[in-house]
């Protein structure tokens, strides 16, 4: 089956560690992306990625990182100098970032709780 | 960036059709309009897209009046499943992600 898969579902972390947040999708996607979401509210776009070994900043990139060294994979670093990491984090991708029309297919989600 | 303004919230009764409105008043002329579902802990999924007119699927019918200021998302005879948060989005795709903006959504919550 074609998807995204994140892992893990769950994570803690005490304060002050960098944790890593795996996205992977076996769709041959061009174009991923990281949002975050807090309770009640919609999602803000951290990073995303358009091709290989390219990326840019969205909305709220302070605090957080991202690589792109495969087609399939896009993992985010949550940093220790994001002041408020506690959040739901949400991967997605879409067959291109350029093309009009592009619908993009979200994971399951990771749930990032920081002790 | 084109912005969009949905009602926070909404109820509806079984079997009924609901018809959830976005205004997008600065529009641009390359921008389409996107609905996404979402369910609790879940990911956002893809439900319809349109520029113009009425763009109907399986699922639902997008509504966009001539000056494509604001657009509706219809959905058919609700049932209980169909309890969710829905995105309005309003965007030029082929410029990048930082266009993409979601908003707070409407949550629907259908009775029975």
């Amino acid at each position: 089956d074609g998807g995204i898969t994140q892992s893990p579902k769950y994570l803690f972390r005490k304060e002050g560690q960098n944790v890593t947040l795996s996205c992977e999708q076996n769709l041959n996607h061009d174009a991923m992306y990281w949002y975050r979401q807090d309770p009640g509210q919609g999602l803000r776009l951290i990073y995303y990625s358009q091709i290989v070994n390219d990326f840019q900043k969205g909305d709220i990139a302070e605090g957080y990182s991202v690589s792109r060294e495969k087609k399939e994979s896009f993992p985010l670093t949550v940093t220790s100098a994001q002041k408020n990491p506690t959040a739901f984090y949400l991967c997605a991708s879409s067959r291109t970032g350029t093309s009009i029309g592009n619908e993009q297919f979200f994971g399951p989600g990771t749930r990032l709780t920081v002790l | 960036l084109a912005k969009t303004t949905q009602p926070i919230s909404m109820d509806s009764y079984e079997g009924q059709e609901v018809n959830i409105t976005c205004s997008h008043n600065n529009i641009a002329t390359n921008d389409y309009i996107t609905w996404y579902q979402q369910f609790p802990s879940q990911g956002p999924r893809f439900i319809i897209q349109g520029y113009k007119t009425k763009v109907t699927n399986e699922v639902a019918s997008l509504f966009i009046p001539a000056d494509r200021k604001s657009s509706t998302l219809s959905l058919p005879r609700v049932s209980l499943s169909d309890t969710a948060v829905y995105y309005c989005l309003v965007g030029p795709h082929q410029t990048g992600a930082n266009n993409l903006f979601f908003g707070t959504g409407t949550r629907l919550t259908v009775i029975p």
